[in-house]
């Protein structure tokens, strides 16, 4: 069963870069049987996808942030991560790493990312 | 983008009462790649149904997830003051994911 743990900032300012990773056990983050995918969620409102990574390196991401999202693993030390740029109050959300195996998804604990001055 | 609404927005139940929940895609989820998950205050989701209808590993019979296609069901048998928070439903099966706006599910 797949465990993450996810570790990054919880303060970042306006215009610069976000950067969250998410240790995996359990599994290997370079196994075809797995992919990863980031989530987050705004004070007091729903869910949002923000994008997968895949087997053999392709991604997908939500297009309102496309431009901003890069998903990368790290093989050796078993982690994948998540790069938000440019980021702005709106940004301020929980963020959550998900690894799915034959349909289950699991989930690491949220970090709160908090963009502010 | 699939679209999930799901249905009703709130629902006031007491313990023990029987909850259906609805979530409607604008086009088929692939493969039933839809699941559901139950947030309470503070906590990351749960995941409770994945694959429209396989209870996740820990989860009480007294919830079952049916549907296909387009329709999907979220029923709980016997409400339980544990099952009290909102509830989601996400569509995993296209290259783009996308998450239901959530039904409340609150203590009569």
């Amino acid at each position: 069963q797949l465990q993450l743990q996810q570790s990054g900032p919880g303060l970042v300012k306006p215009s610069e870069t976000l950067s969250l990773t998410c240790a995996v056990s359990g599994g290997s983050v370079s196994s075809r049987s797995y992919y990863w995918t980031w989530i987050r969620q705004p004070p007091g409102k729903g869910l949002e996808w923000i994008g997968n990574f895949y087997y053999g390196g392709r991604t997908s991401s939500n297009p309102s942030l496309n431009s901003r999202v890069s998903i990368s693993l790290d093989r050796s030390k078993n982690h994948f991560s998540l790069t938000l740029d440019s980021v702005a109050v709106a940004d301020t959300a929980v963020y959550y790493c998900v690894g799915t195996h034959l349909m289950i998804r699991y989930w690491g604990q949220g970090t709160l990312v908090t963009v502010s001055s | 983008e699939i679209v999930l609404t799901q249905s009703p927005g709130t629902l006031s139940l007491s313990p023990g009462e029987r909850a259906t929940l609805s979530c409607r895609a604008s086009q088929s989820v692939s493969d039933n790649y839809l699941a559901w998950y139950l947030q309470t205050p503070g906590q990351a989701p749960r995941l409770l149904v994945y694959g429209a209808s396989i209870r996740a590993t820990g989860v009480p019979d007294r919830f079952s997830g049916s549907g296909s296609g387009t329709d999907f069901t979220l029923t709980i048998s016997r409400l339980d003051p544990e099952d009290f928070g909102v509830f989601y439903c996400q569509q995993y099966g296209s290259s783009q994911e996308t998450f239901g706006q959530g039904t409340r599910v609150d203590i009569k």
